[in-house]
């Protein structure tokens, strides 16, 4: 089993829908979880980091983390089309411990 | 705040060649930085850790006499890929972050393209 799953998609959506996108892992002992936004040609960039179970909300994004269930979401409401692009989960122990990403799930919202 | 720089944003070489990235921590101090490969459609492989002041930490399969990384200062990590071939062409991402817990933030990669 990987350490973290994520469906890759591709997840297409019209303008203004609400989007989810979520991550399941399997080591209990992964505390910090983040999501990032990677458009294309470019690094990845911060969106959520949370690091207990429940809801943290940022604007448009609420990332949602269940320890219990070992699963993660990520929630995009009123979704544009500058959303378009690929999401990755990364969980890590904390620390100096490696963070381990999904595979990334490539979002296209069209207008 | 939290910004990592990189450069070269896109370098065309010849096989055989040398070419040197560097990621700088703009508005931080990173101990610590860093380095991965991304293929396309693919997510993030961790190819080393670069510490400042010491010998860099590789992955298993990153061969360190190709991919030479130096960890000169606090802000700056550089990551040379020696004697390039076609097959080292990829997207080269450095990372750092502010503090042991805090996430990692990303530069905007290097696209090297070995002809």
């Amino acid at each position: 089993q990987k350490e973290v799953e994520q469906d890759p998609g591709p997840l297409s959506v019209p303008e203004g829908a609400i989007v989810s996108l979520n991550c399941t892992y399997s080591n209990s002992a992964f505390q910090y979880f983040m999501w990032y936004r990677q458009y294309s040609r470019k690094g990845p960039e911060l969106l959520m980091y949370t690091y207990s179970s429940g809801n943290k909300e940022d604007g448009r994004f609420t990332a949602q983390v269940d320890k219990s269930s070992k699963y993660i979401s990520l929630f995009i409401r009123d979704s544009q089309p500058s959303d378009s692009a690929t999401y990755l989960c990364a969980i890590t122990q904390g620390g100096s411990e490696k963070l381990v990403f999904g595979k990334g799930t490539k979002l296209t919202v069209n207008p | 705040g939290a910004v990592v720089s990189q450069h070269p944003s896109r370098v065309i070489c010849k096989s055989g060649t040398s070419v040197k990235i560097e990621c700088r921590s703009l508005d931080f101090q990173a101990t610590t930085m860093f380095w991965y490969r991304q293929f396309p459609k693919k997510s993030l492989m961790l190819m080393a850790t670069s510490n400042e002041g010491s010998k860099a930490t590789y992955e298993q399969g990153v061969e360190k006499d190709k991919f030479l990384i130096n960890h000169a200062s606090l802000t700056l990590s550089t990551l040379t890929v020696t004697s390039a071939h076609p097959e080292d062409s990829s997207f080269y991402i450095c990372s750092a972050r502010v503090t042991g817990d805090s996430p990692l933030h990303f530069g905007n990669g290097t696209r090297l393209t070995v002809t």
